[in-house]
């Protein structure tokens, strides 16, 4: 069980859009409607932000949105901005109760 | 208002194993809705999933660390345990509890966590 693949670092500008990458296999990602993208500040837990693929939980900002096509799930951020500075990781279920992680991202805002 | 909370020695040395507790306050452990993990993070480096314990007994294991790892929950003190045996320096990191939601296959609440260093 490999860690799904992400980008090791993606950048925007103030009031951009991002897109960050999550690729994994046809047991995983592609198997099942179960990715989930979370949001890590530096030294803080990290914190659910996308579930279902493209569902947001309470409270969390419309700009994040979520898709999958295949085996790639993918997470943008609309309107970039500033506080959106941190590490961001996906997640899928690959059945059988167990969970993989992908390799996390890190989102610069110039 | 529901709170996870790690607890477990900061360091421990190599061979031997670790020892982590996670405590749920503000809630019940045995919820059918949900169910907990373990998720590790070594120092600059992304989110590791080792297991997930649900109220029924039923554990799942990470295959990569399973030969190594033995969890329990514990609904009568609202606790989930994690051993992991036979630690070496690569097993230090970061250890997070959280709560995954049954329905959707999420981890929705995560504890602050908590480092553990394995140095002799």
């Amino acid at each position: 069980q490999s860690a799904l693949t992400q980008p090791a670092s993606v950048s925007g500008s103030l009031g951009q859009s991002i897109t960050i990458s999550c690729t994994g296999t046809s047991s995983d990602v592609g198997g099942y409607n179960y990715v989930s993208w979370y949001q890590q500040l530096p030294a803080k837990a990290p914190k659910l932000i996308i579930y279902d693929v493209n569902k947001r939980p309470s409270g969390v900002s419309n700009r994040f949105s979520g898709s999958k096509s295949g085996n790639t799930a993918s997470l943008t951020i609309s309107g970039l901005q500033a506080e959106d500075e941190a590490n961001y990781y996906c997640c899928s279920y690959a059945g059988s109760s167990i969970f993989v992680f992908g390799s996390g991202t890190e989102v610069t805002v110039l | 208002q529901l709170q996870v909370q790690e607890s477990g020695p900061g360091l421990v040395k190599p061979s031997e194993t670790l020892s982590l507790t996670c405590t749920v306050s503000g809630g019940s452990i045995s919820s059918r809705s949900y169910y907990w993990g373990w998720i590790r993070q070594p120092p600059g480096k992304g989110l590791e999933w080792i297991g997930s314990g649900y109220y029924s007994g039923s554990i799942s294991y990470n295959p990569s660390l399973k030969s190594r790892v033995t969890m329990s929950v514990d609904t009568s003190k609202n606790q989930l345990s994690l051993d992991l045996s036979s630690v070496t320096a690569a097993d230090t990191a970061v250890y997070y509890c959280a709560r995954g939601d049954g329905r959707d296959e999420s981890f929705d609440m995560w504890g602050q966590g908590t480092m553990v260093t394995v140095s002799s």
